[in-house]
């Protein structure tokens, strides 16, 4: 299948930071690229759909000014969490879709202190 | 809205069951069928897609479809300690391309 690098695999940062997360389709160009977050033992939430080109389309209670997308190539997503706070520790993953199926990147563990 | 279910588990199975994880959904529109398996700790990673009624077979999984029924399944034949993940039901949601994931089965392989 199709691969889907993310960096940083894990960051830790204090409150009141930004941190900003890569996403890259490795082999394939991905005009829409999307990111999720998960809590423990919970099932993904959608949080954003992202195009390349064009501002990202947000999921309804998602702050687009908390969470800044940038889309800026067909192989390159990045999701800015500004001015973090604890509740936003999460694991953060980000997928693209190549053809019909959706591929995602091995996810970003973010804890804010 | 449009919602996909799955049993929590966890489901339990002896190594070399068949372990069979089922899923329904509620968009009748829905063409395209999903199943990622997740290790605690690490991303989704896609095992099968299916997106006509009956059964889709690669490897040790089959995927079965039944869209009258609205209702996916996945099965693991000669199930191995290492299947025991998490797997995560998803179906393409018809309007918007989004997928729509379930709360996901986990599942024990025992030796």
């Amino acid at each position: 299948g199709a691969v889907v690098s993310q960096h940083p695999s894990w960051v830790i940062c204090k409150s009141g930071t930004s941190v900003k997360i890569e996403c890259r389709s490795l082999d394939f160009q991905a005009t829409t690229m999307f990111w999720y977050r998960q809590f423990p033992k919970k099932s993904l939430m959608l949080m954003a759909t992202s195009n390349e080109g064009s501002k990202a389309t947000y999921e309804q209670g998602v702050e687009k000014d908390k969470f800044l997308i940038n889309h800026a190539s067909l192989t390159l997503s990045t999701l800015t969490v500004t001015s973090a706070h604890p509740e936003d520790s999460s694991f953060y993953i980000c997928s693209a879709r190549d053809w019909g199926e959706q591929f995602f990147g091995p996810g970003t563990r973010l804890t804010v202190l | 809205q449009k919602e996909v279910e799955q049993n929590s588990g966890p489901l339990s199975v002896p190594e070399g069951a068949i372990a069979s994880l089922n899923c329904t959904y509620s968009d009748r529109g829905s063409q395209s069928f999903f199943w990622y398996r997740q290790y605690s700790g690490k991303s989704p990673e896609l095992i099968m897609f299916i997106y006509s009624n009956g059964d889709k077979e690669d490897g040790r999984f089959t995927a079965q479809l039944n869209k009258a029924s609205q209702y996916v399944s996945l099965l693991i034949r000669d199930s191995q300690p290492s299947d025991s993940a998490t797997y995560l039901c998803a179906v393409k949601d018809g309007n918007t391309g989004k997928l729509i994931f379930g709360q996901g089965t986990t599942l024990q392989v025992k030796p």
